[in-house]
């Protein structure tokens, strides 16, 4: 069974840092891409950022580019994204998802998600 | 960027037919995937590529896409199906993955 699982959500002031960690079970890690899709409270879904299964092709949305590092560890199944330089619109349910077979295409399963909330 | 919209809400009797839009330019020529969302949970996979439906998803989930409209087809609804419903593109202009706004399915 497939599973992801979020941690490193929390209560943070704008302007700080946190990192985000994914770790994934039930499936071979290193030949799948792997997204943060967030969503804000009462929102759409968002995604943020994608990482090839090599670390080899990374994207960004233009709302977190330059701020968010997307970044996984094959060895130990697992994701994570530092998100720096935090703003009250980056609070968020911040959604694990793993990257279809075929490039470029869909999310086939999903974590929880991990809340990140930021305010002073 | 690439624009997405959604009809905010749809409502439905049971036992009727839901069909969610979703307008983009040309997305006739992108390929459109679908998630149902209950409250408090995370997003399901019910349409990719067009039309094919993930194992598990009812074959009542169903959908097309041509021109500049996608639709996602929920025939014979039944009360379960409530939740809200996104369409999704990957854009080659930007490289970007999509979101529709979101539709709301109320079952009456």
């Amino acid at each position: 069974e497939v599973q992801l699982v979020e941690s490193g959500g929390g209560l943070v002031q704008p302007g700080r840092s946190l990192r985000l960690s994914c770790a994934a079970s039930g499936f071979t890690f290193d030949e799948f891409a792997m997204h943060w899709v967030r969503q804000a409270p009462g929102k759409g879904l968002e995604w943020v950022s994608g990482i090839s299964w090599n670390s080899g092709r990374i994207g960004y949305a233009d709302s977190v580019k330059g701020r968010f590092t997307i970044s996984r560890d094959n060895a130990k199944n697992s994701l994570y994204v530092q998100m720096n330089s935090l703003r009250a619109e980056d609070t968020a349910l911040y959604y694990c998802a793993r990257g279809s077979i075929a490039a470029r295409g869909y999310f086939d399963y999903w974590g929880q998600g991990n809340l990140v909330t930021v305010s002073s | 960027s690439y624009v997405l919209t959604q009809p905010p809400s749809v409502s439905v009797a049971p036992g009727q037919t839901a069909r969610i839009t979703c307008g983009g330019n040309n997305i006739g020529s992108k390929i459109v995937h679908w998630y149902q969302q209950k409250p408090g949970q995370a997003p399901v996979l019910v349409v990719y590529d067009d039309s094919d439906r993930p194992s598990g998803i009812p074959e009542r989930f169903s959908g097309s896409n041509s021109g500049n409209t996608a639709t996602l087809t929920i025939s014979r609804v039944e009360a379960g199906d409530e939740a809200d419903y996104y369409c999704q593109v990957w854009d080659s202009t930007s490289d970007h993955y999509v979101f529709g706004t979101g539709t709301k399915v109320t079952v009456l």
